[in-house]
């Protein structure tokens, strides 16, 4: 069964840091791997999508890579933004129906 | 990109109501999910579709059932809506096919049950 652990639960950081979520699955047999976003009380906006047969993908400041052999992902935030402050969950995909394994969510502060 | 429209942002119903969550996607992708999610639970799958009248149960499906008349709608029900149902409910939808896919979520809906 694919757990996902996500390291640090929690973090707080002044605004300007360049920052790193981690994330690691058990089973590397995976199709994809999906960083979101979550707001209080909103649902999940989807940061990077990384399929299996890819390293890494980059949108703006935001950067996930995907080390399938050893089982992490990780999310590059560069120079974080109050705006930024949100949980960010790493999600795997499994077999082709689409079975989705979560993260227990990073809770990430930015503060000014 | 798709876009997943769940109809209401809360809801608060009554022990015992019969409540529909609605979602409805501005495209024509098969899969579609129900989840619900926790504190300290995380997010779990609780009814699938992948295609019209087609359903499949997920990891928590007791006292919930599903229905997909139209492929652009997905409906979570609750026969009988009871306090330990009070949950942040997503819908989301599975774009691709085969191995080369990724999800998009709707909104979320708060319910809750007094």
């Amino acid at each position: 069964k694919q757990e996902v652990t996500q390291i640090p639960a929690a973090l707080s950081v002044p605004e300007g840091e360049n920052l790193v979520l981690n994330c690691s699955f058990t089973d590397s047999a995976i199709y994809n791997l999906q960083w979101f976003r979550q707001d209080p009380g909103k649902g999940l906006t989807s940061l990077l999508l990384i399929q299996s047969s890819q390293r890494e993908q980059t949108s703006g400041r935001l950067n996930a890579s995907l080390d399938k052999s050893s089982g992490r992902s990780t999310l590059y935030i560069a120079a974080s933004q109050p705006g930024d402050s949100a949980t960010y969950l790493c999600v795997s995909g499994g077999t082709s129906y689409g079975k989705l394994t979560f993260g227990q969510g990073t809770i990430l502060t930015v503060h000014p | 990109d798709v876009k997943v429209t769940q109809s209401s942002r809360y809801l608060v119903k009554r022990t015992g109501e019969k409540v529909f969550l609605e979602c409805v996607q501005d495209m024509d992708h098969e899969n579609m999910f129900w989840y619900r999610q926790d504190p300290g639970l995380g997010l779990r799958l609780i009814y699938f579709s992948y295609d019209v009248k087609m359903k499949e149960k997920g990891d928590i499906p007791e006292g919930y059932s599903v229905s997909r008349e139209k492929k652009e709608r997905f409906s979570l029900i609750l026969e009988s809506a009871s306090t330990n149902q009070t949950s942040m409910y997503l819908c989301a939808i599975k774009q691709g096919s085969g191995g080369d896919y990724g999800y998009t979520f709707g909104s979320g809906t708060r319910l809750t049950v007094v």
